[in-house]
């Protein structure tokens, strides 16, 4: 069964930083990766996922992830952070083919500090 | 846009009652998904249907039930509420063709007392 681990519980970044939050997978294949964020208060939102293809992702709110194979990761990165950004983020994967399930990280909870 | 709806933000319930949390959505999506969230935990499956009438358990089905009757509409149901069932749960939705693109409600934050 494929399992997802995110190191970080809790990042501080001042504004206009940049952010890296971190995502490892365990999978036999090369499964679906998605990053997902969650503002207060709100249900997640669909930030970008990886199918296939070229490794560096562009998703909405000018964020980007890398997939690397090497290292069951799948890195979510924003050049320059703003305060909006404060959320809780998770890294999700499913395996490829007929699963319907998502498994999910624990989350990553960011703080945007002026 | 996809509008998944989630019929109570919050709720108080005693030990023992039975609890129904409703879910709505309005793009047709043959698939329907109820989670809970916990803190340091992410976010578990409990059920998920992927078409009227069907169910399948997730990762953590005890105590909980669904109904779909309608396609556009997934009720999650605790038949006899525990404190340890306090939590966030959401409800998501996604299309046939596209089952891993979900798409999530605001959550339903339940309290059992």
């Amino acid at each position: 069964a494929q399992s997802v681990t995110q190191p970080d519980i809790h990042i501080t970044v001042s504004e206009g930083a940049s952010l890296e939050l971190r995502c490892n997978y365990s999978y036999g294949a090369t499964p679906y990766l998605f990053w997902y964020v969650q503002s207060p208060g709100q249900g997640l939102q669909l930030l970008l996922k990886y199918f296939s293809g070229d490794t560096l992702v562009q998703g909405i709110k000018g964020f980007e992830a890398e997939f690397k194979r090497s290292q069951s990761s799948f890195n979510l990165r924003k050049p320059s952070v703003h305060w909006s950004d404060a959320a809780e983020y998770f890294c999700a994967v499913v395996g490829v083919g007929g699963d319907y399930k998502l498994s999910f990280g624990a989350g990553t909870t960011v703080t945007v500090r002026a | 846009d996809v509008k998944v709806t989630q019929s109570s933000r919050y709720l108080v319930k005693r030990t023992g009652e039975k609890v129904f949390l409703e879910c709505v959505q309005d793009m047709d999506h043959e698939n329907m998904f109820w989670y809970r969230q916990d803190p340091g935990l992410g976010l578990r499956l409990i059920y998920f249907s992927y078409d009227v009438k069907m169910k399948e358990k997730g990762d953590i089905p005890e105590g909980y039930s669904v109904s779909r009757e309608k396609k556009e509409r997934f009720s999650l149901i605790l038949e006899s509420a525990s404190t340890n069932q306090t939590s966030m749960y959401l409800c998501a939705s996604s299309p046939r063709l596209a089952k891993n693109i979900q798409y999530f409600g605001a959550g339903t934050r339940l309290s059992v007392l």
